[in-house]
């Protein structure tokens, strides 16, 4: 079965200092990847979605980057965090190609910039 | 930017009553899908209706699709506490993406 892991869980970070958030994909192969991010009590924003090795598709300009460097892989990250850079961040996959159905996500990053 | 828009924003029912939500969108689409996401959680996906089909069921849940309003509901009947959640309409366009909605905040009360 397909599992999706998703690190760290929480973290607090202050302003001007990187990030790193990651994600893996276990038992499927060539997943279309995204990075979601929520706003307190709000809906989902798409960030960056993947549909193959470094191959990386922007949805909003940022201060954030995603990075693709193997098939199940996915990274999120920041030179320098703002203080609006806070919030729930997702990441989910699905079967690769076009309208492949469902979403699952992984159990999100909290972030808090201080 | 967000496809779709859930109403109402916020739901309280007693338990044993039917919760009824709202999606509008406003582009052409191939599927709709609902999540659920409770607090703090990541969403699940509950159910996907396809843009030719009118109506799907899934155990208590009922979803209607009409393309001609670009709009969808959903239905939950006989509401538990355990139905507490956020609920996210999601719309599949001609790409890769799925856009999502504010969702709709539901509380079940025992």
């Amino acid at each position: 079965s397909q599992t999706i892991h998703q690190w760290p869980a929480t973290l607090v970070q202050p302003v001007g200092s990187p990030l790193s958030l990651e994600c893996t994909v276990e038992g499927t192969s060539n997943p279309n990847l995204y990075w979601y991010r929520q706003a307190a009590g709000r809906g989902l924003q798409l960030l960056f979605y993947s549909v193959g090795i470094g191959q990386i598709s922007s949805e909003v300009p940022q201060n954030l980057s995603a990075s693709r460097p193997q098939d199940r892989q996915f990274i999120l990250s920041s030179k320098k965090l703002l203080l609006s850079d806070s919030g729930f961040y997702l990441c989910a996959w699905r079967r690769r190609g076009l309208n492949t159905g469902e979403l699952f996500f992984g159990e999100g990053s909290r972030l808090t910039v201080l | 930017s967000q496809q779709g828009e859930e109403d109402p924003q916020a739901l309280s029912i007693q338990e044993g009553e039917n919760a009824t939500m709202n999606c509008s969108y406003k582009t052409s689409i191939n599927n709709l899908q609902w999540y659920r996401q409770n607090s703090g959680r990541g969403l699940v996906h509950l159910i996907l209706i396809r843009s030719n089909e009118r109506e799907k069921h899934s155990g208590r849940l009922r979803v209607t699709l009409d393309t001609s309003k670009k709009s969808s509901s959903l239905l939950i009947t006989a509401s538990r506490a355990a139905d507490t959640a956020s609920y996210f309409c999601a719309t599949d366009a001609a790409d890769y993406k799925l856009s999502f909605g504010a969702g709709t905040t539901v509380t079940v009360r025992a």
